[in-house]
């Protein structure tokens, strides 16, 4: 079955504390990015990847970093995290980017740093 | 000015009424614009892209004004499970900007 799929879903962590939440796709897709969901607000990108080893800030991109070392990896870093970081945070594929080319969801994290 | 804008609603219409909205967008030289949908906090999921000429995908049909810098989605007769929230995405480059999308319930 062709997903997107992020670990954990859920996760409650304390200020500082280093975490990576991890994103994988199986589609071959080039594009993958991250966002994350707060209310009011929409989605906001954070970090993209246009393909391996390629990678570039979106609006948000401060407290986090990423990696794409494979194609079908896209993990979310945050070397230390802080409560202005709980959101609801979603990873994205797309075979590439443009009209007719649809975004695949992962299912969210819901991260809650105290 | 946020790059892209919506009207948040609520609309709340009845089962069968037509419900329309728009999306505005700051970027004049934006290259591509979808309508995606998402329920109560799950992931977003593609609902359609808008071509220049608007197209139409049963009950929805998208159109794009790029004078007025807005893209458009009517929903026909509104059945139960079209109360979503849908969100307007632009692309610019190599970027994807959404908007905080618009809440369409149903009521029967």
């Amino acid at each position: 079955e062709a997903q997107v799929t992020q670990n954990p879903r859920y996760l409650i962590t304390v200020t500082g504390k280093k975490l990576t939440v991890t994103c994988s796709q199986n589609m071959n897709h080039e594009y993958m990015s991250w966002y994350r969901q707060d209310p009011g607000l929409g989605l906001r990108q954070i970090y993209y990847s246009m393909n391996v080893e390629v990678t570039d800030k979106g609006d948000v991109p401060e407290g986090y970093k990423v990696s794409r070392k494979e194609k079908r990896n896209f993990p979310l870093i945050l070397e230390s995290p802080s409560p202005n970081q709980t959101s609801l945070y979603f990873c994205a594929s797309s075979l590439r980017l443009g009209l007719g080319y649809e975004q695949y969801f992962g299912p969210g994290t819901r991260l809650t740093v105290t | 000015r946020k790059e892209v804008e919506q009207d948040p609603g609520p609309f709340n219409v009845p089962e069968g009424a037509t419900v329309a909205f728009n999306c505005t967008y700051s970027n004049s030289a934006s290259q591509s614009f979808f309508w995606y949908r998402q329920d109560c906090r799950k992931e977003p999921k593609l609902l359609m892209s808008v071509y220049s000429s608007g197209n139409e995908d049963g009950r929805f049909t998208a159109q794009l004004n790029r004078a007025s810098q807005y893209i458009s989605l009517l929903i026909r007769d509104s059945k139960l499970s079209d109360s979503a929230t849908y969100l307007c995405v632009v692309n610019d480059d190599y970027k994807l900007s959404f908007g905080a999308g618009t809440t369409v319930t149903v009521r029967a």
